[in-house]
């Protein structure tokens, strides 16, 4: 069964450092898709990172990459240069190949981040 | 465009009462989505649709029904509510087809059920 792991209920970060969010997965497709999303206190989900399971480079945003280990099934986020407003929640999510016609996502429990000033 | 809104986006009930969340969404997006969120546990799926007219059923469908009768609203529906349906309701929406789209995500209706 599709599952997606992360095993950080809470972290804390100093401003300005970087920080990373781990995220596992477990599937047995070959074809599959990861994605980050943001929780603000405000409450809305906020897109982040797509990586494909046959992108080669690792997916980059700005000040979010994800560090994709395929060998390991592991999709972790890494924020640079923390800044206050990554205070949130984020969550890892993962679709696969079984609802490429669906469009379904599987999510986390999600990681709380505290960025320290 | 104002991309993803539910409506309401509070409400409180008592056991045994109905109700209807409202989603709609400006993008036209094929694919709509029902979430719950309770906290530890990051969201489930509740029910979803791929296009006008069609409706299925995710990981945590009991007690709620759905329907997609235009394709830019898709509404939630809980007929007789109980207190284990307390929770964080999103509904989110996405293109359709092979090629892989992020959801868009609405604001959230906190439903509480006394």
């Amino acid at each position: 069964a599709q599952k997606i792991t992360q095993t950080q209920p809470g972290m804390f970060v100093q401003e300005k450092e970087a920080v990373t969010l781990d995220c596992t997965y477990d599937t047995s497709d070959q074809s599959y898709g990861l994605f980050w999303y943001k929780q603000p206190s405000s409450g809305e989900m906020i897109f982040l990172i797509y990586q494909g399971s046959y992108d080669e480079q690792n997916a980059t945003e700005g000040r979010y990459s994800l560090n994709f280990q395929k060998a390991r099934k592991s999709a972790n986020l890494v924020i640079s240069a923390s800044q206050l407003g990554d205070s949130a929640m984020y969550f890892c999510a993962m679709r696969d190949r079984g609802s490429s016609n669906t469009g379904k996502l599987i999510f986390g429990q999600g990681t709380t981040l505290q960025v320290k000033p | 465009n104002a991309g993803v809104t539910q409506t309401p986006k509070f409400r409180v009930l008592k056991t045994g009462q109905s109700m209807t969340l409202l989603c709609a969404q400006d993008m036209n997006h094929e694919y709509m989505y029902w979430y719950r969120q309770d906290p530890g546990m990051g969201l489930r799926l509740i029910h979803y649709s791929v296009g006008e007219g069609t409706t299925a059923k995710g990981e945590v469908p009991d007690g709620y029904n759905v329907s997609r009768l235009k394709k830019q609203n898709f509404l939630l529906g809980l007929e007789s509510a109980a207190p284990s349906q307390t929770s964080v309701y999103f509904c989110a929406s996405s293109y359709g087809g092979m090629q892989v789209y992020e959801q868009y995500f609405g604001p959230g209706t906190r439903l509480t059920v006394t």
